[in-house]
């Protein structure tokens, strides 16, 4: 069974500031991981995503990740905020048995920016 | 190119009542998920239709049905609605059984 686990419902940040949302999972065997971001009314959007490989994994807007399997978790890291960045952010899990489109998510974190 | 499109946007029904949901995936997608996210929280599985066939199905009661066309876009059927049914469903496709979903902007169910 798999599941997620994100610290911090709420994260603020001045611009320019680091970003750092934290992410831990649970699986019984080894996972693919995602990160998402949603903004207000609106449906997912893919951020980064490890499957297998690179531990280190970038995506879009200057987002990246780290697998760390001994601490069975993919924190999600920005070196400098933007206005822009403020949204939620979702991490989920999946079974490769199952595919990419099993996922399990986390409850969210909400990211604001303070200008 | 289209992304995943779902209908309709919003919708408000009365409990008791029977909702259907609709998606289209992205032309080319043969797979297609269910995803319901509650006020606060994360999406939680529903379904998946992988070539017309059930792929798998998530933790809801037998009131949650799905179907998948010969044209790959999917129904999403719930009976005997409940208050706790409201909502944000999300559809999501893929190209294959096993790659990257695709979200769609979803439909806000509220049961009143």
């Amino acid at each position: 069974a798999q599941s997620v686990t994100q610290l911090g419902s709420h994260v603020s940040v001045s611009e320019g500031a680091l970003v750092l949302l934290r992410c831990n999972y649970s699986s019984s065997v080894p996972p693919y991981l995602f990160w998402y971001v949603q903004y207000p009314n609106q449906g997912l959007q893919l951020l980064l995503k490890y499957t297998t490989g690179a531990t280190l994994v970038k995506g879009i807007n200057g987002f990246e990740a780290e697998f760390k399997k001994s601490e069975t978790s993919f924190h999600l890291t920005k070196p400098s905020a933007h206005m822009s960045d403020a949204a939620e952010y979702f991490c989920a899990v999946s079974d490769p048995e199952a595919g990419a489109n099993n996922l399990f998510f986390g409850t969210g974190t909400r990211l604001t920016v303070i200008p | 190119d289209a992304g995943v499109t779902q209908s309709p946007t919003h919708l408000i029904k009365t409990r008791g009542q029977h909702v259907t949901l609709r998606c289209s995936p992205i032309s080319g997608h043969k797979s297609v998920s269910w995803y319901q996210q509650v006020l606060g929280q994360g999406p939680q599985f529903i379904f998946q239709y992988y070539e017309k066939e059930e792929r798998g199905r998530g933790n809801f009661p037998d009131r949650f049905s799905a179907r998948q066309f010969p044209n790959y876009s999917s129904e999403l059927n719930v009976n005997a609605l409940l208050l706790g049914d409201s909502a944000l469903y999300l559809c999501a496709s893929s190209l294959e059984d096993n790659t990257e979903a695709f979200f769609g902007q979803g439909t806000r169910l509220t049961v009143v």
